[in-house]
């Protein structure tokens, strides 16, 4: 089926570094989402694309428009309040609803 | 703006008993989703529904059911808990005009 590879699988950073996480689709996406999910397990909506880049503060998030094979998200001057684990989500399309299928997350730890 | 709520946050249960999750928002969204989180994976379709007493099925439905008894309300019953049934489940929610997903806190489930 569809499935969505997403790397690193974990990531430590120092403050003030930047760094990117990437996801591949092994077939063409609607969408992708990113999300943070925190100590406590809250998920967090961080992105809705469907195409194009988004910027939010630190964080910036890149749909590939051509393929629509990968998404990227990079984080920049990274804070210890950043640490946790990243997901991305992509929307095949078709059917009914929105139905994501989520990678396997990076575990991202930011040291002082 | 509006809340995801889901209850109970903990669930411990006897193996072969059947459990219930319940989740309620107050967006108005018409659709809703059940996934289900194993330690460090991501997230897993259970169930889905579009709109009040509809149910679709996700990739992990065997072994659930789910019922939507009004628009912001999803239920979802594990028919008969497992030992390996010891996970995170997550309800989100979106509005099928915009595609965002929202999730609520989740229900951390325990079987002994």
């Amino acid at each position: 089926g569809d499935q969505v590879e997403q790397s690193p699988s974990a990531l430590s950073l120092h403050e003030g570094t930047d760094s990117a996480l990437r996801c591949n689709f092994t077939t063409t996406m609607r969408s992708v989402q990113w999300f943070r999910q925190n100590s406590r397990g809250s998920l967090i909506s961080l992105f809705y694309l469907a195409s194009g880049t988004k910027e939010n503060g630190r964080l910036k998030s890149a749909f590939d428009s051509k393929e629509r094979r990968y998404s990227t998200l990079h984080i920049r001057d990274a804070q210890l309040e950043d640490s946790g684990t990243y997901f991305c989500a992509a929307e095949a399309g078709g059917g009914s609803g929105n139905k994501l299928i989520f990678g396997t997350g990076t575990l991202l730890s930011v040291k002082p | 703006g509006g809340i995801i709520t889901q209850t109970p946050k903990f669930l411990i249960g006897q193996e072969g008993q059947k459990l219930t999750l319940k989740c309620q928002q107050n967006f108005n969204h018409d659709t809703m989703y059940w996934y289900r989180q194993d330690s460090g994976k991501g997230l897993r379709l259970i169930y889905y529904s579009i709109t009040e007493n509809d149910l679709q099925k996700g990739d992990l439905s065997e072994g659930y059911d789910a019922s939507r008894e009004k628009k912001s309300s999803f239920s979802l019953t594990v028919t008969s808990a497992q030992k390996n049934e010891m996970a995170v489940f997550l309800c989100a929610s979106s509005d099928t005009n915009q595609d965002t997903q929202y999730f609520g806190p989740g229900t951390r489930l325990l079987v002994l």
